[in-house]
């Protein structure tokens, strides 16, 4: 019942922006965006999150389409250490509510 | 941010043996925490919520018997694998959950290899 579409796998250069794209078309109302990356062999690391506001930290940008069926994560200069698997996750904003991982997608920085 | 922390980072046991893995909030409190389970190559699969006080809620074809959770204060959630098989060796990780639950904060998990 995975919720979010994401490409399996992509390459980016080192320095160069990676836009990361997530399809959410079935998204509820109250159901926020979510983004979380995994590094191998370590526990999945929050990124960032929105409603329906483009929302920017220090790690990433969030930006999501007017109608929340889609967004895209951007990593403004990407480098080695943001190789790992991304994760776009719909969720309500509630303490008790899980996260459902999807398979993410794989993002190989290159030199 | 705040800090989740999982001990033990790597296990080695034999079969028939249980391994308990700890899961503990250090800068906050977390009424729920989550326990994940993650085998090669795949993506992280929930198992169980964990909530202060009360039983946990395990997923459709997880064991409760065989993964005992304990979640007896706002800091510490504990999973116990009991009588561990082969079949059971994989990444475990935990999660909770700070503040009003917008975000959720992740340990660093647990290779259990079981002989």
């Amino acid at each position: 019942d995975a919720k979010t579409t994401q490409p399996p796998s992509m390459d980016c250069a080192e320095g160069r922006a990676a836009n990361l794209p997530c399809n959410h078309s079935t998204i509820s109302g109250n159901e926020y965006v979510y983004w979380y990356r995994q590094i191998h062999s370590q526990g999945p690391q929050y990124i960032i999150h929105g409603l329906k506001n483009n929302e920017t930290n220090e790690m990433a940008s969030l930006i999501i389409t007017e109608d929340r069926k889609s967004s895209t994560l951007i990593l403004p200069h990407a480098t080695l250490r943001d190789t790992a698997v991304y994760y776009c996750i719909v969720r309500p904003n509630t303490n008790d509510y899980k996260l459902s991982f999807g398979a993410g997608t794989t993002v190989t920085v290159r030199a | 941010g705040a800090v989740v922390s999982q001990h033990p980072s790597r296990v080695i046991c034999k079969s028939g043996t249980s391994v308990k893995i700890e899961c503990r909030s250090l800068d906050f409190q977390a009424t729920t925490m989550f326990w994940y389970r993650q085998f090669p190559k795949q993506s992280l699969m929930l198992m169980a919520t964990s909530n202060e006080g009360s039983k946990a809620t395990y997923e459709q074809g997880v064991e409760k018997d065989k993964f005992l959770i304990n979640h007896a204060s706002l800091t510490l959630s504990t999973l116990t694998v009991t009588s561990a098989h082969p079949e059971d060796s994989s990444f475990y990780i935990c999660s909770a959950s700070a503040g009003r639950g917008e975000k959720l904060f992740f340990g660093s998990g647990t290779q259990l290899s079981v002989l």
